[in-house]
């Protein structure tokens, strides 16, 4: 079945550091590939998307390409704030399976320090 | 294993009646859980936070009378779909916060309005 996995944490950081969350994947056919964020006591916000190879999806700083060859989605962001602290989650939904559900990974905890 | 449970997982209703969906937190105690919908093929959205002996925080653009959403222990919380039409038709996920510990997910219910 469909799988994905993303690196563990907690992952603390300065803040203005340069942060990589891996995430990489497992699925038949050409899912589509998010990130959603969890800040502290609220509910999961899509962050950003990409629904093809190659394709980059970015929003707040945040940016993550698809990449196939590699069958990764790894969130990066140049410059880290203490507001970015949250946990974050790499997911896909399989497009070529005919599963409408979606897939996550585990989470990612990050903590920006002043 | 599961932390929390979503029931039913799949659901087939005819249009005008109701749904009752339950997410139950397993082996933890959850003062808040969250619902979210994802429509075939799309991102997942929240649509509402369900706090335990309040009234529900629902997301713009979501029908609090349609979705009722009641969280009256510490352990469950439940949506309900009032007379549903085939536009509900739906996936429909919970997920619990657990101290000191990222997001749990439920399984999720499928649900079909013919």
């Amino acid at each position: 079945g469909d799988s994905v996995t993303q690196m563990e944490g907690p992952v603390t950081l300065s803040e203005e550091a340069f942060l990589t969350i891996n995430c990489t994947y497992t699925a038949t056919g050409y899912p589509s590939l998010f990130w959603y964020v969890q800040y502290p006591g609220e509910g999961l916000q899509l962050l950003l998307k990409a629904t093809k190879a190659d394709d980059k999806g970015s929003n707040k700083g945040f940016e993550a390409t698809y990449r196939k060859e590699t069958t990764s989605f790894h969130l990066e962001k140049g410059s880290v704030q203490v507001s970015d602290s949250a946990v974050y989650f790499c997911a896909l939904i399989n497009s070529g399976g005919g599963a409408d559900g979606l897939t996550f990974g585990k989470g990612t905890h990050l903590i920006i320090q002043p | 294993g599961a932390v929390v449970s979503q029931h039913p997982s799949w659901v087939i209703c005819k249009s005008g009646t109701s749904v009752k969906i339950e997410c139950r937190s397993l082996d933890f105690q959850a003062t808040t859980m969250f619902w979210y919908r994802q429509f075939p093929k799309q991102s997942l959205m929240l649509m509402a936070t369900s706090n335990e002996g309040s009234k529900a925080t629902y997301e713009q653009g979501v029908e609090k009378d349609k979705f009722l959403i009641n969280h009256a222990s510490l352990t469950l919380s439940t949506l309900t779909v009032t007379s549903a039409h085939p536009e509900d038709s739906s996936f429909y996920i919970c997920s619990a916060s657990r101290p000191n510990s990222p997001l749990h997910f439920g399984n999720g219910t499928r649900l079909t309005v013919t």
